[in-house]
């Protein structure tokens, strides 16, 4: 089965700090992409940052970045400059020939 | 924003009554998929289209039908709603498949169902 694992069903961080959200899958195929979705209390859902399989190189989106380790499949976000904004809950996901698979979340506070 | 519109967004019906959601798009775009989003659950998806008429299952399928007869209308049916399909139901779009550099996914605003 293709999974996406969080095991961070909860996490804190203070204001101006850093933050990493963990996330592993698991797929069988060789061309997939990875995402990073955040969904505050609107419930809009809002993509953060997305990595394709085949680079090498960490996306980075201003104060988002992950770090992908492809043969471990890994596929953690890291935060910096945490802001009350970035309070939500943030899905991974992967998608490649078969449609988007969603972990579970990680709900992230962050502390004034 | 993309343009996608969820509708109605909130519903409470009876069980054992149908209820139709519809996700309308002016996007253009070829894909759309339907999820719902449980505590515990994340998003899990319910059914996709990849075109006009084009449809198949996802994960969570049982229970759900859906319909696309025109690029910019995905409609989700619960032909006898029961208390395990009280949700929160997201319709998203996409230009290209999974596998494509243009694979991402445009939310809608959701709809909160609640089956009684």
């Amino acid at each position: 089965a293709q999974t996406v694992t969080q095991s961070q069903p909860e996490m804190s961080v203070q204001e101006a700090e850093t933050v990493t959200l963990s996330c592993t899958y698991d797929t069988s195929e060789s061309d997939y992409y990875l995402f990073w979705y955040k969904q505050p209390p609107s419930r809009q859902m809002i993509l953060v940052i997305r990595q394709e399989a085949y680079k090498q190189q960490n996306a980075t989106e201003n104060r988002f970045s992950v770090n992908f380790q492809k043969a471990a499949k890994s596929f953690s976000l890291k935060i910096s400059d945490s802001q009350l904004g970035d309070a939500a809950m943030y899905f991974c996901d992967r998608t490649g020939n078969t449609p988007l698979v969603f972990g579970k979340g990680t709900r992230l506070s962050v502390i004034a | 924003d993309a343009g996608i519109t969820q509708s109605p967004r909130h519903k409470v019906t009876e069980t054992g009554t149908p209820v139709t959601l519809r996700c309308h798009q002016t996007e253009n775009h070829r894909y759309m998929y339907w999820y719902r989003q449980d505590p515990g659950h994340g998003l899990r998806l319910i059914h996709y289209s990849y075109g006009v008429k084009d449809t198949d299952k996802g994960e969570v399928s049982d229970g759900y039908s859906v319909s696309r007869s025109k690029t910019e209308d995905f409609l989700l049916t619960l032909e006898s709603a029961t208390s395990s399909q009280t949700s929160v139901y997201f319709c998203a779009i996409s230009e290209s498949p999974g596998t494509s550099r243009y694979n991402e996914q445009f939310f809608g605003p959701g709809t909160r169902l609640t089956v009684l």
